[in-house]
This record gives structure tokens, C-alpha cells and sequence, in this order.
């Protein structure tokens, strides 16, 4: 089945640094690559998405280009601030089941 | 309004205790889910509603039920709950799907503990 590895548990960072969370996937198909952001107390929340090879997605100063030669969606920010405190989950979407196929999710923590 | 609501936020169950967790939106969204999450394991999804159809997970079909009585509701039924139930558990609607273009909009989720 289809399955998304992105790099696992906590990340601390400082303000101002550089952000790169890791994700691979794996899919029969031709999957659309989604990352979610999650903020303490509520539920996940779209980030962006790519459906293509070399289609690059980005949203609020984060960025990832989707590689289907490699499988894999990094995510990346230039400069992380506190407010980019959460839970950011790399997930899939094939095209012929409905639904996400979630990473476990990386938990980032920035520090003024 | 993208807004999921869960209620409720909280809930403590007795093992073999019946649980209803319920899930509504007001986006007029044809599909509803719900996901489990574990503590160090990934959103598993549980089922779907596609308007009026439910589609289970093979591995999940029989521990859950599900009911939609209209559009914008959609509860998730544990008949007798075991420890393993524990987990929180995430509501989640989107449009008429294009198979993979479609967002979810999540819900806050509902923490169900289990003793």
C-alpha cells in the first residue's frame, strides 16, 4: 500500500534558521503530495499541495518541490520564526482511493 | 466558514462502554472522515462518507460504525470500547472529490481516553 516517510519526531530550531523536513513517499499511482500543518489545539490544515513532477508548492514563505525520480516532497523554509511552532505532516493522495496517507509527523519547535 | 466542529473535545469511556463521538460542518461537503491518531503513529484513517455511502477500511470494519443523518453530520460509534480505543480522534470533510485535488478541512479533534 502507499506509504509517506518524512523525518521523524522533534526538530529545535532558533529564530531565523533554516527549516528542512524530509519526505519520501511511495504510491502505485501518481499521487498528489500534500503538507499539513497542525498548530497546538487545533486540527491539521492544509499547507499546499503539488500534483505534478517538478511542481513546486509554497505557502507562507515554505516551499517543496514535488521529485518523482527521487519520490520525495521536502519541505523547506528559509528563515522559521515562533510562530512556525507545530506539527507538520507530509500525506499523499493516490487516485484511487479517497483520503490521506499521513507521515507521522514532525514536530517543530522554534526559540526566539 | 471552513469549519470543522468536534464535540466534544474530551471524552473519558469505560472498557466495554459504548462511545459516540460526533462530527458536523457547514461547508455542504459530500465527504466526510475520521481518522485515528496514536501518540509516535501517523492520522490512520478509519472511514469515509461519500454522501450517503460509507466506506470502511478493511482492518477497521468491525471495531467502528458510523452514521450520517444528513449532510452536515457525522458520528463515529464504538460499540464496546477497549483500551485500544484510546487515541484522538479527527473529523475531517471535503467537496465532491477529484480524485486527489481535494483539501481536507480537519477538525480540532476529540481525545478519547479509555479505563
Amino acid at each position: 500500500g502507499d506509504s509517506v516517510t518524512q523525518t521523524e519526531g522533534q526538530v529545535a530550531l532558533s529564530e531565523e534558521d533554516f527549516l528542512t523536513i524530509h519526505c519520501n513517499y511511495s504510491a502505485s499511482g501518481y499521487p498528489t503530495l500534500f503538507w499539513y500543518v497542525q498548530y497546538p489545539g487545533e486540527g491539521p490544515q492544509l499547507l499546499f499541495r503539488a500534483s505534478r513532477d517538478k511542481e513546486k508548492g509554497s505557502s507562507r514563505g515554505f516551499e517543496a518541490t514535488y521529485d518523482k525520480g527521487t519520490t520525495s516532497f521536502h519541505l523547506r523554509k528559509a528563515s522559521v520564526q515562533e510562530s512556525d511552532s507545530a506539527v507538520y505532516y507530509c500525506a499523499l493522495s493516490d487516485h484511487y482511493a479517497q483520503g490521506l496517507t499521513f507521515g507521522l509527523g514532525t514536530r517543530v519547535s522554534v526559540f526566539p | 466558514d471552513t469549519t470543522v466542529k468536534q464535540n466534544p473535545r474530551y471524552k473519558l469511556a469505560r472498557v466495554g462502554k459504548p462511545v459516540n463521538l460526533i462530527c458536523s460542518q457547514t461547508m455542504n461537503h459530500d465527504t466526510m472522515y475520521w481518522y485515528q491518531k496514536k501518540p509516535n503513529q501517523a492520522p490512520k484513517l478509519l472511514l469515509f462518507y461519500y454522501d450517503k455511502i460509507l466506506n470502511r477500511e478493511a482492518d477497521t470494519f468491525e471495531k467502528f460504525q458510523s452514521s450520517r443523518p444528513n449532510n452536515s453530520f457525522c458520528s463515529l460509534y464504538i460499540g464496546s470500547a477497549g483500551l485500544e480505543y484510546s487515541a484522538m480522534y479527527l473529523c475531517a470533510s471535503s467537496r465532491d472529490p477529484d480524485w486527489g485535488q481535494n483539501t481536507l478541512y480537519f477538525g480540532a479533534g476529540t481525545r478519547l481516553s479509555v479505563l
